[in-house]
Protein backbone atom coordinates (compact mmCIF):
# COMPACT_ATOMS: atom_id res chain seq x y z
CA UNK A 1 0.00 0.00 0.00
CA UNK A 2 1.19 3.66 -0.77
CA UNK A 3 1.99 5.58 2.35
CA UNK A 4 0.70 8.25 0.89
CA UNK A 5 -3.21 7.85 -0.41
CA UNK A 6 -5.46 10.52 -2.36
CA UNK A 7 -9.15 9.73 -2.94
CA UNK A 8 -10.54 9.68 -5.69
CA UNK A 9 -8.05 10.06 -8.24
CA UNK A 10 -9.88 11.48 -10.78
CA UNK A 11 -12.93 13.30 -10.18
CA UNK A 12 -15.45 15.27 -12.69
CA UNK A 13 -18.29 18.00 -11.16
CA UNK A 14 -20.05 20.75 -11.89
CA UNK A 15 -19.98 24.49 -10.76
CA UNK A 16 -21.00 25.02 -7.66
CA UNK A 17 -21.20 21.56 -6.33
CA UNK A 18 -19.44 20.99 -3.32
CA UNK A 19 -16.23 18.56 -3.50
CA UNK A 20 -13.91 17.16 -1.06
CA UNK A 21 -10.49 15.41 -1.38
CA UNK A 22 -8.93 13.02 0.93
CA UNK A 23 -5.49 12.78 2.02
CA UNK A 24 -4.34 9.43 4.63
CA UNK A 25 -0.73 8.91 5.48
CA UNK A 26 0.79 6.17 7.13
CA UNK A 27 4.34 7.37 7.63
CA UNK A 28 3.41 9.07 10.91
CA UNK A 29 5.02 12.27 10.11
CA UNK A 30 2.90 15.22 11.64
CA UNK A 31 3.53 17.96 8.49
CA UNK A 32 0.48 17.67 5.77
CA UNK A 33 0.61 19.65 2.71
CA UNK A 34 -2.03 20.76 -0.11
CA UNK A 35 -0.60 21.75 -3.83
CA UNK A 36 -2.39 22.27 -6.49
CA UNK A 37 -0.30 22.04 -9.99
CA UNK A 38 -1.52 23.26 -13.31
CA UNK A 39 0.19 23.24 -16.76
CA UNK A 40 3.00 26.05 -16.87
CA UNK A 41 2.88 26.80 -13.37
CA UNK A 42 4.62 24.35 -11.37
CA UNK A 43 3.10 23.42 -7.85
CA UNK A 44 1.52 26.00 -5.90
CA UNK A 45 0.67 25.30 -2.30
CA UNK A 46 -2.99 25.65 -0.96
CA UNK A 47 -2.93 24.80 2.70
CA UNK A 48 -0.46 23.35 5.19
CA UNK A 49 -1.02 21.44 8.70
CA UNK A 50 1.93 21.11 11.57
CA UNK A 51 -0.44 19.17 13.74
CA UNK A 52 -4.02 18.93 14.31
CA UNK A 53 -4.45 22.15 15.80
CA UNK A 54 -2.13 23.93 13.31
CA UNK A 55 -3.25 24.90 10.26
CA UNK A 56 -2.07 27.60 7.68
CA UNK A 57 -2.63 29.27 4.24
CA UNK A 58 -0.61 28.65 1.65
CA UNK A 59 0.13 30.83 -1.36
CA UNK A 60 -3.32 30.37 -3.24
CA UNK A 61 -5.90 29.39 -0.19
CA UNK A 62 -8.73 31.71 -1.70
CA UNK A 63 -11.53 29.11 -2.97
CA UNK A 64 -10.60 26.30 -0.43
CA UNK A 65 -10.60 25.10 3.01
CA UNK A 66 -8.86 22.40 4.60
CA UNK A 67 -9.89 20.00 8.03
CA UNK A 68 -7.07 17.93 9.83
CA UNK A 69 -9.16 15.05 10.95
CA UNK A 70 -6.00 13.28 12.92
CA UNK A 71 -2.17 13.20 12.64
CA UNK A 72 -3.03 10.88 9.44
CA UNK A 73 -5.63 12.53 7.86
CA UNK A 74 -6.09 16.11 5.58
CA UNK A 75 -8.79 17.33 4.13
CA UNK A 76 -9.31 19.49 1.08
CA UNK A 77 -12.89 21.17 0.56
CA UNK A 78 -13.64 22.99 -2.55
CA UNK A 79 -17.11 24.91 -1.02
CA UNK A 80 -18.52 25.95 -4.58
CA UNK A 81 -16.29 24.59 -7.61
CA UNK A 82 -15.51 26.51 -10.41
CA UNK A 83 -13.86 26.14 -13.68
CA UNK A 84 -10.24 27.46 -12.97
CA UNK A 85 -9.81 25.11 -10.06
CA UNK A 86 -9.71 22.32 -12.70
CA UNK A 87 -6.21 20.98 -11.85
CA UNK A 88 -4.16 18.49 -10.22
CA UNK A 89 -4.11 18.33 -6.50
CA UNK A 90 -1.42 16.52 -4.45
CA UNK A 91 -1.24 15.85 -0.69
CA UNK A 92 2.48 15.59 0.65
CA UNK A 93 3.98 14.91 4.04
CA UNK A 94 7.10 15.89 5.48
CA UNK A 95 8.45 14.51 9.39
CA UNK A 96 9.45 17.36 11.78
CA UNK A 97 13.21 16.72 11.09
CA UNK A 98 15.15 19.20 9.31
CA UNK A 99 15.76 17.57 5.82
CA UNK A 100 12.55 18.91 4.73
CA UNK A 101 11.64 16.01 2.24
CA UNK A 102 8.18 15.64 1.20
CA UNK A 103 6.59 12.43 0.29
CA UNK A 104 3.55 13.06 -2.21
CA UNK A 105 0.49 11.00 -3.00
CA UNK A 106 -0.02 10.43 -6.45
CA UNK A 107 -2.46 13.14 -6.94
CA UNK A 108 -6.14 13.63 -7.58
CA UNK A 109 -7.63 14.97 -10.98
CA UNK A 110 -10.71 17.08 -10.51
CA UNK A 111 -12.04 18.62 -13.91
CA UNK A 112 -14.87 21.35 -13.06
CA UNK A 113 -16.91 21.68 -15.88
CA UNK B 1 5.86 34.80 -5.42
CA UNK B 2 8.87 32.87 -3.68
CA UNK B 3 8.84 30.44 -6.57
CA UNK B 4 12.07 29.65 -7.93
CA UNK B 5 12.25 29.62 -11.59
CA UNK B 6 13.91 26.80 -13.73
CA UNK B 7 15.71 27.01 -17.11
CA UNK B 8 15.03 25.93 -19.63
CA UNK B 9 11.56 24.61 -19.65
CA UNK B 10 11.57 21.78 -21.98
CA UNK B 11 14.97 19.79 -23.11
CA UNK B 12 15.26 17.36 -24.95
CA UNK B 13 18.49 15.36 -25.42
CA UNK B 14 19.89 11.76 -27.30
CA UNK B 15 20.42 8.99 -24.74
CA UNK B 16 24.05 8.88 -23.32
CA UNK B 17 23.85 12.74 -23.35
CA UNK B 18 24.40 14.76 -20.22
CA UNK B 19 21.16 16.87 -18.84
CA UNK B 20 21.79 19.91 -17.08
CA UNK B 21 18.94 22.28 -15.51
CA UNK B 22 19.34 24.98 -13.68
CA UNK B 23 17.53 26.76 -10.67
CA UNK B 24 17.41 30.44 -9.52
CA UNK B 25 15.20 31.56 -6.00
CA UNK B 26 14.61 34.79 -4.53
CA UNK B 27 15.53 34.95 -0.81
CA UNK B 28 17.75 33.21 1.14
CA UNK B 29 17.33 29.49 1.98
CA UNK B 30 17.66 26.41 4.11
CA UNK B 31 18.29 24.14 2.03
CA UNK B 32 17.44 22.89 -1.80
CA UNK B 33 15.34 20.21 -2.44
CA UNK B 34 15.18 18.39 -6.23
CA UNK B 35 12.33 15.97 -7.23
CA UNK B 36 11.52 14.56 -10.04
CA UNK B 37 7.92 13.49 -11.74
CA UNK B 38 6.86 11.10 -13.97
CA UNK B 39 4.11 12.37 -16.58
CA UNK B 40 0.71 12.76 -14.25
CA UNK B 41 2.26 11.11 -11.06
CA UNK B 42 3.36 12.57 -7.93
CA UNK B 43 6.19 14.00 -7.08
CA UNK B 44 9.02 11.95 -6.23
CA UNK B 45 12.45 13.55 -3.74
CA UNK B 46 15.75 12.95 -5.70
CA UNK B 47 18.38 15.14 -3.22
CA UNK B 48 18.66 17.73 -1.29
CA UNK B 49 21.29 20.09 -0.67
CA UNK B 50 21.99 22.10 2.07
CA UNK B 51 22.61 25.82 2.34
CA UNK B 52 26.47 25.65 3.50
CA UNK B 53 27.35 22.70 0.44
CA UNK B 54 28.17 23.76 -2.91
CA UNK B 55 28.40 20.58 -4.47
CA UNK B 56 26.35 17.22 -3.95
CA UNK B 57 26.27 13.54 -6.02
CA UNK B 58 24.19 10.36 -5.71
CA UNK B 59 24.65 8.17 -8.56
CA UNK B 60 24.41 9.74 -11.79
CA UNK B 61 22.93 12.82 -10.55
CA UNK B 62 25.08 15.96 -9.53
CA UNK B 63 24.08 18.80 -7.42
CA UNK B 64 25.85 22.68 -7.14
CA UNK B 65 24.38 25.24 -5.02
CA UNK B 66 25.47 28.74 -5.46
CA UNK B 67 23.96 31.04 -3.08
CA UNK B 68 25.52 34.43 -3.85
CA UNK B 69 23.85 33.97 -6.73
CA UNK B 70 21.02 32.01 -5.38
CA UNK B 71 20.80 29.64 -7.69
CA UNK B 72 21.12 26.09 -8.45
CA UNK B 73 21.80 23.43 -10.98
CA UNK B 74 21.41 19.50 -11.48
CA UNK B 75 22.84 17.30 -14.20
CA UNK B 76 21.77 13.98 -15.09
CA UNK B 77 25.05 12.29 -16.99
CA UNK B 78 24.54 9.36 -19.59
CA UNK B 79 21.01 9.67 -19.25
CA UNK B 80 19.08 7.30 -20.09
CA UNK B 81 15.57 7.22 -22.00
CA UNK B 82 13.79 5.94 -18.09
CA UNK B 83 14.86 9.65 -17.51
CA UNK B 84 12.19 11.11 -19.69
CA UNK B 85 10.77 13.53 -16.79
CA UNK B 86 9.55 17.04 -15.37
CA UNK B 87 12.18 17.86 -12.45
CA UNK B 88 11.45 20.50 -9.81
CA UNK B 89 13.67 22.54 -7.67
CA UNK B 90 12.22 23.16 -4.31
CA UNK B 91 13.27 25.33 -1.88
CA UNK B 92 12.10 25.89 2.20
CA UNK B 93 11.33 29.34 3.30
CA UNK B 94 11.30 30.39 6.46
CA UNK B 95 12.96 28.68 9.86
CA UNK B 96 13.59 25.22 8.56
CA UNK B 97 11.37 23.03 10.74
CA UNK B 98 8.13 25.61 10.44
CA UNK B 99 9.19 26.82 6.71
CA UNK B 100 7.34 25.82 4.04
CA UNK B 101 8.35 24.31 1.04
CA UNK B 102 8.07 26.27 -2.63
CA UNK B 103 8.03 24.91 -5.95
CA UNK B 104 9.63 26.30 -9.58
CA UNK B 105 7.87 25.45 -12.38
CA UNK B 106 9.84 22.59 -13.38
CA UNK B 107 12.01 21.49 -16.18
CA UNK B 108 10.47 18.67 -18.76
CA UNK B 109 13.33 16.54 -20.13
CA UNK B 110 12.94 14.10 -22.49
CA UNK B 111 15.76 11.71 -23.64
CA UNK B 112 15.09 10.30 -27.00
CA UNK B 113 16.48 6.43 -27.32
Amino acid sequence: DADVTQTPRNRITKTGKRIMLECSQTKGHDRMYWYRQDPGLGLRLIYYSFDVKDINKGEISDGYSVSRQAQAKFSLSLESAIPNQTALYFCATRDRGYTGELFFGEGSRLTVL
Amino acid sequence: SQQGEEDPQALSIQEGENATMNCSYKTSINNLQWYRQNSGRGLVHLILIRSNEREKHSGRLRVTLDTSKKSSSLLITASRAADTASYFCATIYGSGNTGKLIFGQGTTLQVKP
